[in-house]
């Protein structure tokens, strides 16, 4: 099983649609999660935090189920320029994991007119 | 502004040749991170480090040696280059909280022929 698992797309989706991604993490100790954007042929660049009592940015909103050891990230009103891939990133915490990051493969998600 | 840059940002070498891929940062971080970006794979952690004479191997670190004699930078050496390196190249470096983001350069296209 992979440590960190998402639904690699891709997602087609008009303007304006709501869509959701999902990601589970297999390690229950991990301490810090994050939703990353990468957009094709460039670097991986931090969309947001997910904390604990979910957080919301605009129009992203981040869950985090620690119980179910899951993550969501929620996009409304889809622009043209949401499209990239998204990565879910886990930090799995202290010992010989600190400070690193672990990455799913990315969701694909293409928003068209 | 506070950077990372990465050098050279395309390479094309023969197998066999020895390549070094340059990373620089001005955060003043001191943890810093190789990865590198396949299809299929997603990214996978090749070396890092916490700080000036420390060095750690990741997940896919043969092959691959760096060092780092100061804050700002960590190259990235392939010993003897193969086809199977091929790949798209990150640097990232991060605070030394452990549970901090990481930021990426802008990375390194490598082909070996």
């Amino acid at each position: 099983r992979k440590e960190v698992e998402q639904d690699p797309g891709p997602f087609n989706v008009p303007e304006g649609a709501t869509v959701a991604f999902n990601c589970t993490y297999s390690n229950s100790a991990s301490q810090s999660f994050f939703w990353y954007r990468q957009d094709c042929r460039k670097e991986p660049k931090l969309l947001m935090s997910v904390y604990s009592s979910g957080n919301e940015d605009g129009r992203f909103t981040a869950q985090l189920n620690r119980a179910s050891q899951y993550i969501s990230l929620l996009i409304r009103d889809s622009k043209l320029s949401d499209s990239a891939t998204y990565l879910c990133v886990v930090n799995f915490g202290g010992g010989t994991s600190y400070g690193k990051l672990t990455f799913g493969q990315g969701t694909i998600l293409t928003v068209h007119p | 502004d506070a950077e990372i840059t990465q050098s050279p940002r395309h390479k094309i070498t023969e197998t066999g040749r020895q390549v070094t891929l340059a990373c620089h940062q001005t955060w003043n971080h001191n943890n810093m991170f190789w990865y590198r970006q396949d299809l299929g794979h997603g990214l996978r952690l090749i070396h890092y480090s916490y700080g000036v004479q420390d060095t750690n191997k990741g997940e896919v670190s043969d092959g691959y040696s760096v060092s780092r004699s100061n804050t700002e930078d960590l190259p990235l050496t392939l010993e003897s280059a193969a086809s199977s390196q091929t790949s798209v190249y990150f640097c990232a470096s991060s605070e030394s909280t452990g549970q901090e983001t990481q930021y990426f350069g802008p990375g390194t296209r490598l082909l070996v022929l």
